[in-house]
Formats: structure tokens, sequence, C-alpha cells
């Protein structure tokens, strides 16, 4: 069964800082990577994927991947308190962002950006 | 162009009692994903449908179906309701069956008394 491990938190850090959001999983035939935001009573959006080892920024955000050790993270630079939200990271498999297993999700990490 | 919608935003239904939910995915997609969120936890995958047909599903009882319509659509039905089927019902987009991104609808808040 696929796992997903992140620290539900809260983790707090103040605005102007750098947020580290972690996510381990089992699955090592997991080829992509995803994270959604959720705001409370909402649905999750997706903000970021990675395909590939390394890092992938996409403005404020930064999506870090390490399939050896199973292992991805994002960063967002510059935390304003609108990324107060619920964060949570899912893997896929190679051929379809979720297909016929679905994408497995972590809990989620609540993250809050303290002004 | 308009994203994923579903109906109806909140229900209350009563134990025992069978229920719809309705998805319309983003115009192009072909590929319809379920999704139930208990508070606290993260979505847990119910059914991938594409083209139609059902192309993958999670654990989740029998009395949890559902289908696709020509027009891409999808109806989520659970029957003979639980207390513990209350949770947020999701409904996710994709263009298709091997495409990677996945674009969630507001979703359906699902009480059951």
């Amino acid at each position: 069964q696929k796992e997903v491990e992140q620290n539900s938190g809260p983790l707090s850090v103040p605005e102007g800082a750098i947020a580290s959001l972690n996510c381990t999983y089992s699955d090592r035939g997991s080829q992509s990577f995803f994270w959604y935001r959720q705001y409370s009573g909402k649905s999750p959006e997706l903000i970021m994927f990675i395909y590939s080892n390394g890092d992938k920024e996409d403005g404020r955000f930064t999506a870090q991947l390490n399939k050896a050790s199973q292992y991805v993270s994002l960063l967002i630079r510059d935390s304003q308190p609108s990324d107060s939200a619920t964060y949570l990271c899912a893997p896929g498999d190679m051929y379809s962002g979720g297909g016929a297993d679905g994408l497995t999700f972590g809990k989620g990490t609540h993250l809050i950006i303290q002004p | 162009d308009a994203g994923v919608t579903q109906s109806p935003t909140h229900l209350i239904k009563t134990r025992g009692q069978q229920v719809t939910l309705r998805c319309s995915p983003i115009s192009g997609h072909k590929s319809v994903s379920w999704y139930q969120q208990v508070l606290g936890q993260g979505p847990q995958f119910i059914f991938q449908y594409y083209e139609k047909e059902e192309r993958g599903r999670g654990n989740f009882p029998d009395r949890f179906s559902a289908r696709q319509f020509p027009n891409y659509s999808s109806e989520l039905n659970v029957n003979a309701l639980l207390l513990g089927d209350s949770a947020l019902y999701l409904c996710a987009s994709s263009l298709g069956a091997a495409s990677y991104e996945q674009y969630f609808g507001p979703g359906t808040r699902l009480t059951v008394t």
C-alpha cells in the first residue's frame, strides 16, 4: 500500500521567511509529484508538480525531488500571510498523474505565516 | 474557461438514504476522478473514469458507484448512507487517463445524520 508522510504541523513561519515543507513516500515507482494548497473549507489547488530529480522553481515556490531518498519538498520564499493553508503532497506514477490508482495524498502540513 | 464544477454544494441526508453527486470537468478534459476527504485527512481516491469507462477504483465498498456520460460529466452515487460517509466529496478533472495534472472542483459537503 502506498504511503505518504507529512508533518501535520502546524508549522509557524514569520512573514518574509522561507517556509520548508517536506514529504516522504513509500512507492519507488512514483515518478510524478504534486503539491496542492488547500485553504480551510476549500478544495485543493494544484500549485506545483515535478517529474525529475532536482529543483523546479515557479515564482516564490521551489519543489525539490530526490527519488533515491524518496523525498520531495516545497520551499516558499518571502512567505506571505496568504500562504497560510494546508499543503498536500501527492506522488503519482509514471504514466498517469493519478490514473488507475488515483493520487495518494498525505495528511498535509498546516502552515501558518505569522505577520 | 470555466473550471471543474460540482453540484450540489452542500447536502444533508439521513442514514440509509441514497445520494447522487454531480461533476462537470474542465472543457476538453476527458477524465474525471472522485475523492473523499474527511476532516483532518488528505483526499482519498474513490474512482477514475475515462472515456465513460471505469479505469480505477479505490478501497471503497460497493455502496459507492459512479458513471461518466458522453459529455464527460460524471455522477457519484452512494447508497445506504452511513454516518461515516460524511465528508467533502471532490471531483478532479484531467486531460486523459495518462495525464499528469488533476484539477479539483469546489467539492460537495455531505452531512449524514
